[in-house]
């Protein structure tokens, strides 16, 4: 399995962005790039994948570089309860095993 | 709203007894997970079921973990004898192929004293 490299640690104010970045120099083709975020006590819970297109959802932005070789997820104004663990991920389509590295936490402060 | 449901939340056991955690998946879904997560492990896959098969149980520690699917609505973790260094929060999550996303449940927090 392909491996990520993430910041330990960020901090962002209240209603700014959030932008996580992530390297994935190892990809391979046919990877994909998840991320998954875990709210203290909770299980993690699934953001959003991306192949080579940027993708969008209600949640977040995932921008990867032409190349795949790193990532960035963007929260748009992020809250308070977007403090959390974040982890990127890269593995195959569909329901596959998910490889956790140790993630970024993040801290929205007020 | 569907999830993933897990009992029990918290269990605290005596080393030597035997513990089972149990998971309900999504309903439809056709694949299982069981992940455990400590402090400094992070979080780690232990095995996985699809179609209640198991798929890839190496994260496990033969001796004294099994994992079954009795039935497409119910996975089972035991550990028997259970040891301190179990001590843990253990997460089943499910999915369904060809689906990317994996639901959590809230986990069995596990203390072995």
């Amino acid at each position: 399995d392909a491996k990520t490299t993430q910041p330990p640690s960020m901090d962002c104010a209240e209603g700014r962005a959030a932008n996580l970045p992530c390297n994935h120099s190892t990809i391979s083709g046919n990877e994909y790039v998840y991320w998954y975020r875990q709210i203290h006590s909770q299980g993690p819970q699934y953001i959003i994948h991306g192949l080579k297109n940027n993708e969008t959802n209600e949640m977040a932005s995932l921008i990867i570089t032409e190349d795949r070789k790193s990532s960035t997820l963007i929260l748009p104004h992020a809250t308070l309860r977007d403090t959390a663990v974040y982890y990127c991920i890269v593995g195959i389509q569909g329901a596959q095993k998910l490889v956790f590295g140790q993630g970024t936490r993040l801290t929205i402060n007020p | 709203d569907a999830r993933v449901t897990q009992t029990p939340r918290d269990k605290v056991t005596e080393m030597g007894q035997e513990v089972t955690m149990r998971c309900q998946p999504i309903l439809g879904h056709n694949t299982v997970f069981w992940y455990r997560q400590t402090m400094m492990q992070g979080l780690e896959l232990l095995a996985y079921f699809r179609n209640r098969a198991p798929l890839d149980d190496s994260g496990m520690p033969k001796d004294r973990f099994s994992a079954e699917m009795p039935d497409a609505t119910l996975a089972t973790l035991k550990i028997q004898p259970s040891e301190p260094r179990d001590s843990a929060v253990y997460f089943c999550a499910s999915g369904l192929v060809p689906y990317n996303e994996q639901f959590f449940g809230p986990g069995t927090r596990l203390t072995v004293l």
